[in-house]
């Protein structure tokens, strides 16, 4: 069972390049999320989705965007790279409903942006 | 955005030593969560805690879903080599919406 699949696991782009990291998980999870971590902050909310169709923002959402098409899909977009957006990235699916079943996360994305 | 408040930040110990952290926030929380980060990887969920004053172990980790529901602890016993890694408090307050806002993290060291 692959869980959480992140790529690319590493990238480095110039400012202003756009970028798409994508996240596939094949556990049929509804609840799909993207996170940053940077050094002293742990990990922060960037976007996340609760099913096919449905996204909202989360606690850092500026520079990124989402979409989800599917149950499996959840790419995290980066329209036009700031070096303030250099960071690893994971991305991290659940169930939903009443038992608030744990998240599991991807390997993550290591981005620097010069 | 709020973050947990995780202490302490880093600690150096000497293998066999038990290990103790722990997060605190000035909100409820839902559910809190531990996670243990190793290089390179993702964060790997080591204990979950679903209700007010829970205490729940794995192994020789044990950890407790503070009374008030704005703290826990987790603590590590007789700790060996391979419980080096960055530790991560989690709580999650909205159901269903399932939205994680975490601690800092405990880098742990163990002296072999």
């Amino acid at each position: 069972n692959a869980g959480v699949t992140q790529t690319p696991k590493f990238q480095v782009l110039k400012t202003g390049q756009s970028m798409t990291l994508q996240c596939a998980q094949d556990m049929n999870h509804e609840y799909m999320s993207w996170y940053r971590q940077d050094p002293g902050m742990g990990l922060r909310l960037i976007h996340y989705s609760v099913g096919a169709g449905i996204t909202d923002q989360g606690e850092v959402p500026n520079g990124y965007n989402v979409s989800r098409s599917t149950t499996e899909d959840f790419p995290l977009r980066l329209l036009s790279a700031a070096p303030s957006q250099t960071s690893v990235y994971f991305c991290a699916s659940s169930t939903t409903g009443v038992s608030n079943q744990p998240q599991h996360f991807g390997d993550g994305t290591r981005l620097s942006i010069l | 955005g709020q973050q947990l408040n995780q202490s302490p930040q880093s600690m150096f110990i000497q293998e066999g030593e038990d290990v103790s952290m722990n997060c605190t926030s000035s909100s409820i929380f839902n559910t809190w969560l531990w996670y243990k980060q190793e290089p390179g990887e993702g964060p790997v969920l080591l204990i979950a805690l679903y209700k007010a004053g829970e205490l729940t172990s794995n192994g020789r980790l044990t950890a407790q879903f503070g009374i008030t529901r704005k703290d826990s602890f987790l603590n590590i016993s007789a700790s060996i080599p391979s419980d080096v890694g960055i530790y991560f408090c989690a709580g999650q307050r909205i159901q269903g919406a399932q939205k994680l806002v975490f601690g800092q993290g405990t880098r742990l060291t163990i002296n072999p």
